[in-house]
């Protein structure tokens, strides 16, 4: 059964401490691997899509890493306003988006 | 700033009223998606369209009614509602099935 398991699931980090989330996923026929972010109260907001094993995407403080069983979301020096709930979703051969129950990140000042 | 607009932001309903969820993009996609998220989980898949006819439904009880009445622009009708259908209803796009999925902001809804 297709599956995306995210760890851990809260984080709490200093202003500019940086560190990683993980996204681990057993799906049949990935078609890609997808990152988001979530404010409260608001539609998740992408960030990147990643297709196969050794592909790297960067945005700003963000870094996103895929191998065949897992991705990382590497977050460099992190501000108060990268707060927010990080979704993982794989898109298993069906075309159906497969979401992991997300790592909520608070960042302090 | 997404563009996947849904309206309303909020709805208040009775168990008895009939509403709808109103979603549209500018963006050329072809493929259109309902989301249903309660809180603190992740979202769940409730109906795909692609190229305006329905090629998924997740089992989505009758009561929700979805409709596609062009490329741009995808409804969701409420009937006959449940306490428990309260959740946060999103819309997204995607150039085709298979491509990357852009979420609305959603519309909250209160089933009372």
């Amino acid at each position: 059964e297709d599956q995306v398991t995210q760890s851990p699931e809260a984080l709490r980090l200093q202003e500019g401490e940086s560190s990683s989330l993980n996204c681990s996923y057993t799906v049949s026929g990935l078609r890609g691997l997808f990152w988001y972010r979530q404010d409260p109260g608001k539609g998740p907001e992408f960030l990147f899509t990643l297709y196969s094993a050794g592909e790297e995407k960067e945005k700003e403080r963000l870094k996103a890493t895929l191998t065949k069983k897992e991705s990382f979301l590497h977050i460099t020096a992190p501000k108060p306003e990268d707060s927010a709930t990080y979704l993982c979703a794989v898109m298993d051969s069906s075309y159906k988006l497969i979401f992991g129950s997300g790592t909520r990140l608070l960042v302090r000042p | 700033d997404t563009e996947v607009t849904q309206t309303p932001k909020h709805l208040v309903m009775g168990m008895t009223n009939k509403k709808s969820l109103k979603c549209e993009q500018h963006m050329g996609h072809r493929a259109m998606y309902w989301y249903k998220q309660k809180a603190k989980k992740p979202p769940e898949l409730m109906f795909v369209y692609s190229y305006e006819k329905l090629s998924i439904n997740e089992s989505v009880p009758s009561r929700f009614s979805p409709e596609c009445p062009n490329s741009s622009l995808l409804n969701l009708h409420l009937h006959a509602l449940q306490p428990e259908d309260s959740a946060l209803y999103l819309c997204a796009s995607s150039q085709d099935q298979g491509n990357t999925i852009y979420f609305g902001e959603g519309s909250w809804l209160t089933v009372v």
